[in-house]
C-alpha cells in the first residue's frame, strides 16, 4: 500500500522559512493536500492540489510537488501562530495521510 | 454555511459495535462534486482515513479496516452513518466526519468538530 513519509519534527526561527516534506513513490504524479492542526482542534486545509491556497490562508503558505518523490509545504516568515502539526494527504485508491510533522517556531 | 456534526456514544465496550452519525448542513449529500469521509485520530497520533461515501452513493473503505466498517447515508435526513464492529481499546480516538471536495483525489474542505470515543470495559 502507498505510504507517505513526513519528518516527525521541524524547527524554524521566528521570521524564517520552514519547509516540511512529504515523501512518496512518484508523488509528483499525484495531487497533494496539506492540513494544519493545532492542539484540541480539527485540522484546517492550508494547501490543496499541490500549490493552491484556500481563501483565508496567508500567502506565506505555499506548496510544491514537482520533485519526483517529495512534495513540500513551505511557510515563509514563520510566526508563533504557525506552530502546529502538519499533515499531507493524497488518494491512491483510498485516502492516505502522512504521519504528521510537528512544527516548532523558536 | 456548511457544517458537519458527529454524534454517538462517548464510551463503548470491547467487542461492541460503534455507530456514529454525521449530520450535515449547507450542502446536499447528492452534490456531484462532494462526498463525506470518516477520519479518526488516536490521542497524540496521526490522522487515519476510515471510509468515504461518494455523491453517487458509492462506498470506499480503508483496506486494513474494511471488514469492520460500513458507511451509509440518508440523503433525506442529510446524515452519513458509520458503523465499526468488534471495537477494541486500540480504536480509542477522536472520530471526525469531513466533506471531501472534488471527489476522488480531492481534499477536506470542511471538518466536523470531532467526537472522542473511548473503548473500555
Amino acid at each position: 500500500s502507498y505510504e507517505l513519509t513526513q519528518p516527525l519534527s521541524v524547527s524554524v526561527a521566528l521570521g524564517q522559512t520552514a519547509r516540511i516534506s512529504c515523501g512518496g513513490n512518484n508523488i509528483d504524479r499525484k495531487s497533494v493536500h496539506w492540513y494544519q492542526q493545532k492542539p484540541g482542534q480539527a485540522p484546517v486545509l492550508v494547501i490543496y492540489r499541490d500549490t493552491n491556497r484556500p481563501s483565508g490562508i496567508p500567502e506565506r503558505f505555499s506548496g510544491s510537488n514537482s520533485g519526483g518523490n517529495t512534495a513540500t509545504l513551505t511557510i515563509s516568515r514563520a510566526q508563533a501562530g504557525d506552530e502546529a502539526e502538519y499533515f499531507c494527504q493524497l488518494w491512491d485508491d483510498t485516502m492516505i495521510f502522512g504521519g504528521g510533522t510537528k512544527l516548532t517556531v523558536l | 454555511q456548511v457544517t458537519l456534526k458527529e454524534s454517538g456514544p462517548v464510551l463503548v465496550k470491547p467487542t461492541e459495535t460503534l455507530t456514529l452519525t454525521c449530520t450535515v448542513s449547507g450542502f446536499p449529500l447528492s452534490n456531484s462534486r462532494m462526498g463525506v469521509s470518516w477520519i479518526r485520530q488516536p490521542p497524540g497520533k496521526a490522522l487515519e482515513w476510515l471510509a468515504h461515501i461518494f455523491s453517487n452513493g458509492e462506498e470506499s473503505y480503508s483496506t486494513s479496516l474494511k471488514a469492520r466498517l460500513t458507511i451509509s447515508r440518508d440523503t433525506s435526513k442529510s446524515q452519513v452513518v458509520l458503523t465499526m464492529s468488534n471495537m477494541d481499546p486500540i480504536d480509542t480516538a477522536t472520530y471526525y466526519c469531513a466533506r471531501i471536495q472534488n471527489g476522488y483525489g480531492g481534499w477536506v474542505d470542511y471538518w466536523g468538530q470531532g467526537t472522542l470515543v473511548t473503548v473500555s470495559s
